[in-house]
């Protein structure tokens, strides 16, 4: 049981370049979401879902895409990288309200 | 709008000290408090929530309705309790469940 796994750990991109952080979990939690973390500003809401098929909007949406195909996995797209969205991205999932997370993803955009 | 308000970036206490990290929060409904904790270079993860009423390495937390607040506390903190702690809010509305944090508290407990 791996519970949530996010890959890359590390990425750098160049400022326009677009990319996908991976999420996979294998604990059947119906809820995952998107976080992204910066200093002083905690974890911010980017994306979430409910469900296979399913997605909403957070607190900080845009330049970022996301889809739910399946109940394993939650990609987060960036489309067009800035150096605004230069932070750690955590992923979750959730079983009830309780909240499980990745190892996070460190991206840095130049 | 759920908002959750931790006024203290940083904390830093001596080994054995009580510590008390605050947590203050505006919410309509009935809310589902929730403290997680990330030590360095780990995930976060949960450290305790209000309606177990649980006590976890060591960590309280009262909600208390009429100040809005759920502050975190330990009567003798220990060096590996440095961390970053957040405090976390849930709707809980239906199984949509949405989780507000805060903005953390980074505790420093030294030797």
């Amino acid at each position: 049981n791996a519970g949530v796994t996010q890959t890359p750990k590390f990425q750098v991109l160049k400022t326009g370049q677009s990319m996908t952080l991976q999420c996979a979990q294998d604990m059947n939690h119906e809820y995952m979401s998107w976080y992204r973390q910066d200093p002083g500003m905690g974890l911010r809401l980017i994306h979430y879902s409910v469900g296979a098929g399913i997605t909403d909007q957070g607190e900080v949406p845009n330049g970022y895409n996301v889809s739910r195909s399946t109940t394993e996995d939650f990609p987060l797209r960036l489309l067009s990288a800035a150096p605004s969205q230069t932070s750690v991205y955590f992923c979750a999932s959730r079983r009830g309200t309780e909240a499980f997370f990745g190892q996070g993803t460190r991206l840095t955009v130049v | 709008a759920q908002r959750v308000t931790q006024p203290e970036k940083l904390l830093s206490v001596f080994k054995g000290a009580p510590v008390e990290l605050k947590c203050n929060y505006s919410y309509s409904g009935s809310p589902e408090l929730f403290w997680y904790v990330q030590y360095s270079r780990q995930r976060l993860q949960l450290l305790l929530r209000h309606i177990s009423r649980e006590s976890i390495k060591g960590f309280t937390a009262d909600l208390n309705k009429g100040e809005t607040s759920f502050h975190l506390k330990k009567p003798f903190a220990q060096e590996e309790d440095s961390a970053m702690y957040y405090c976390a809010l849930s709707d809980g509305g239906g199984s949509n469940y949405k989780l507000t944090f805060g903005k953390g508290t980074l505790l420093t407990v030294n030797p």
